[in-house]
C-alpha cells in the first residue's frame, strides 16, 4: 500500500496521560500536514513540515502539543497531559510542494487516528 | 483570514438523481484553489474535484461538476446520476496559491436513497 498510513487508528486514554501518534506519508512527498477534526466539523490545520523543517504551526497547537519529523520521512504528534477537549480525529496528509507549473498542493490524507480522552 | 461556509448540514438524493451541494468562501486573494473532498464513513478523505480561481471554465470530473462564481465567492458541487457509493461527508476547501494549508468548511452529509 503506497498511501498515507497512520498508527494507531484508535486510542483511548485517561485525562492527564501522554499520547503519541505516528504518520507515514507517501514516500516521494516532502510535505506533511497534521489536521484535527472534531465531531461534525471540518478538519482544522495544526502544523506542516517540509522535509524535516516545521514551517508553520496553528494557534490551535498549544504548548502541550509537539510534532516532529526527524528525518523528513515519518512524523509523530505528541499530546502531553491530555484533556477531554483533545478528543478528536487527528488526520495526517502529505503532498509535493508547489512547483513552477503547479501552484497548489494536492494533499493525500491518511485514515486518521481517533483519540478519546476519558 | 480565509473562511469556508457550507450551509447545508445534510442533504438527501434519490439514486440516479442529481444533487447540488453549496459552498461559499471569503478571501481577499485573487489567485487560489478550491476543492471538494469526500469522506466516506470510517474511510479516508479523497479529492473529488479541483477548481483554479483563474480559470473561468467550471471543472468537471465524470459525474461531478462545479459551478464556480468568483465574484459571488460561491463554489457548488453537482453530482449527477447519484450512486449509493456517493453517500459520504463532503467538504469544501480553500487553498491560497503557493499556500501551505487547506481551510475546510464544516461539511455536508449526503445520503443516497435506493
Amino acid at each position: 500500500d503506497t498511501g498515507v498510513s497512520q498508527n494507531p487508528r484508535h486510542k483511548i486514554t485517561k485525562r492527564g496521560q501522554n499520547v503519541t501518534f505516528r504518520c507515514d506519508p507517501i514516500s516521494e512527498h516532502n510535505r506533511l500536514y497534521w489536521y484535527r477534526q472534531t465531531l461534525g466539523q471540518g478538519p482544522e490545520f495544526l502544523t506542516y513540515f517540509q522535509n524535516e523543517a516545521q514551517l508553520e504551526k496553528s494557534r490551535l497547537l498549544s504548548d502541550r502539543f509537539s510534532a516532529e519529523r526527524p528525518k523528513g520521512s515519518f512524523s509523530t504528534l505528541e499530546i502531553q497531559r491530555t484533556e477531554q477537549g483533545d478528543s478528536a480525529m487527528y488526520l495526517c496528509a502529505s503532498s509535493f510542494p508547489p512547483t513552477g507549473t503547479t501552484t497548489y498542493n494536492e494533499q493525500f490524507f491518511g485514515p486518521g487516528t481517533r483519540l478519546t480522552v476519558l | 483570514a480565509q473562511t469556508v461556509t457550507q450551509s447545508q448540514p445534510e442533504m438527501s438524493v434519490q439514486e440516479a438523481e442529481t444533487v447540488t451541494l453549496s459552498c461559499t468562501y471569503d478571501t481577499s486573494e485573487s489567485d487560489y484553489y478550491l476543492f471538494w473532498y469526500k469522506q466516506p464513513p470510517s474511510r479516508q478523505m479523497i479529492l473529488v474535484i479541483r477548481q483554479e480561481a483563474y480559470k473561468q471554465q467550471n471543472a468537471t470530473e465524470n459525474r461531478f461538476s462545479v459551478n464556480f462564481q468568483k465574484a459571488a465567492k460561491s463554489f457548488s458541487l453537482k453530482i449527477s446520476d447519484s450512486q449509493l457509493g456517493d453517500a459520504a461527508m463532503y467538504f469544501c476547501a480553500y487553498e491560497a496559491e503557493y499556500g501551505n494549508k487547506l481551510v475546510f468548511g464544516a461539511g455536508t452529509i449526503l445520503r443516497v436513497k435506493s
